[in-house]
């Protein structure tokens, strides 16, 4: 199947600065990308819908000047955490979805651990 | 509003028994659904849509519409099935973002 990757893997920081995890499609190219947030044992909740060449479309409830989301290309979304506070600690999942699979499937990143201290 | 339910946050057996995963949905219309599984430490990924009506790794799933459910079932659990597991809907014209219930996780002792 398709891969997603996402950078880093884990990241911390201090309270304050801004933080940037990038999500890639390795061998597809994916006009539609998805950003998640995940608390342990926890279901997926779903922050954003990432479209190429166009504004992030956010889920209600989460503040877009705060998560800046950037699709610059097709094989490439950012999801920038900007003046990051610790309860913005949580898992960050991104998903990409691939034209040229059945039912456009949606393929995951391994996720991105983000702590704040 | 479109919603998933997974009412089990824990479901625990053993080994060789049978499995049954409860998931209902809220969805004006017909939506897709499927059902996702993460082991640990490791990426989510897809386990069955109900488009495809398949077999993975010995898991079934059924859409019902009267009951709104598609719940996961396996008549003969492995540990290696010990995992947790999403439901997930996608609905129409909505960009094809996923609806993910809550999740449950699958224990199964030897």
């Amino acid at each position: 199947g398709a891969v997603v990757s996402q950078h880093p893997s884990w990241v911390i920081c201090k309270s304050g600065t801004s933080v940037k995890i990038e999500c890639r499609s390795l061998d597809f190219q994916a006009t539609t990308m998805f950003w998640y947030r995940q608390f342990p044992k926890q279901s997926l909740m779903l922050m954003a819908t990432s479209n190429e060449g166009s504004k992030a479309t956010y889920e209600q409830g989460v503040e877009k000047d705060k998560f800046l989301i950037n699709h610059a290309s097709l094989t490439l979304s950012t999801l920038t955490v900007t003046s990051a506070h610790p309860e913005d600690s949580s898992f960050y999942i991104c998903s990409a979805s691939d034209p040229g699979s059945s039912y456009n499937e949606q393929f995951f990143g391994p996720g991105t651990r983000l702590t704040v201290l | 509003a479109q919603r998933v339910t997974q009412p089990e946050k824990l479901l625990s057996v053993f080994k060789g028994a049978p499995v049954e995963l409860k998931c209902n949905y809220s969805y004006s219309g017909s939506p897709e659904l499927f059902w996702y599984v993460q082991y640990s430490r490791q990426r989510l990924q897809l386990l069955l849509r109900h488009i495809s009506r398949e077999s993975i790794k010995g898991f079934t799933a059924d859409l019902n519409k009267g009951e709104t459910s598609f719940h996961l079932k396996k008549p003969f659990a492995q540990e290696e099935d010990s995992a947790m597991y999403y439901c997930a809907l996608r609905g129409h014209n909505q960009g094809g973002k996923l609806i993910f219930g809550q999740g449950t996780e699958l224990s199964v002792k030897p």
